[in-house]
């Protein structure tokens, strides 16, 4: 079986902070990550993924995210934040093998950037 | 806009009752998932339908049901709603080649179940 843990509820960081997101995940094989963004009343909204390669994922407005297999964690950072950025974050993971593409999701870490 | 299109966008219902929700994917793309987002169990995945037929199932309960037809749209089926039912429920879809395996959601249909 696979699983996410966001192990922060909510994470606050002033305007022009970096900000880290944090997730580890468990699966059986290589994984396959990915970042998603909830807006309030709105869908998920896809950010990046990591499938191979370069541990250093970048993704959508200046989202960054660092694969480290040793501590299987996937952590999404941005350099500066925005009070724009506020939402609700979701990391999942699928094993790389899987004949589904269904993802399994952490239970989401709400940002909050303060002016 | 992820091209994946959702209805109704909300519905208000009571107990007992039984819902469909609709779910279009995007052009191309052959799966439909369905997710239940709730405060207490967060995002949930319900079922995997790919081009007509069930592919993966998650924690669906019985009393849900979900069909992809022939023009790929999807239907997801709840009866004897319970209070508990009450969630966001999404739809997303995957499949086209050259796309390693993102998902991408339509903008949820709202239950609530008085």
């Amino acid at each position: 079986a696979q699983s996410v843990a966001q192990p922060e509820d909510q994470v606050n960081v002033a305007e022009g902070n970096p900000l880290t997101v944090k997730c580890t995940y468990s699966v059986s094989g290589n994984p396959y990550l990915f970042w998603y963004v909830q807006y309030p009343n709105r869908g998920l909204q896809f950010l990046l993924k990591y499938i191979t390669g370069d541990n250093l994922v970048k993704g959508s407005y200046g989202f960054e995210a660092e694969f480290n297999k040793s501590q299987t964690s996937f952590h999404l950072k941005k350099p500066s934040a925005l009070v724009s950025d506020s939402a609700l974050y979701f990391c999942a993971v699928r094993a790389s093998g899987a004949g589904s593409y269904q993802l399994t999701f952490g239970k989401g870490t709400k940002l909050s950037v303060i002016p | 806009d992820s091209g994946v299109t959702q209805t109704p966008k909300h519905l208000i219902t009571a107990t007992g009752q039984r819902v469909t929700l609709r779910c279009s994917p995007r052009s191309g793309d052959l799966s439909v998932y369905w997710y239940q987002q709730s405060l207490d169990q967060g995002l949930q995945f319900l079922i995997q339908y790919y081009n007509g037929e069930e592919r993966a199932k998650g924690n669906i309960l019985e009393r849900f049901s979900a069909q992809q037809f022939p023009d790929l749209h999807s239907e997801l089926n709840l009866s004897s709603l319970e209070l508990g039912d009450s969630a966001l429920y999404f739809c997303a879809s995957s499949g086209r080649r050259g796309q390693a395996g993102e998902l991408f959601f339509g903008e949820g249909s709202r239950l609530t179940v008085l």
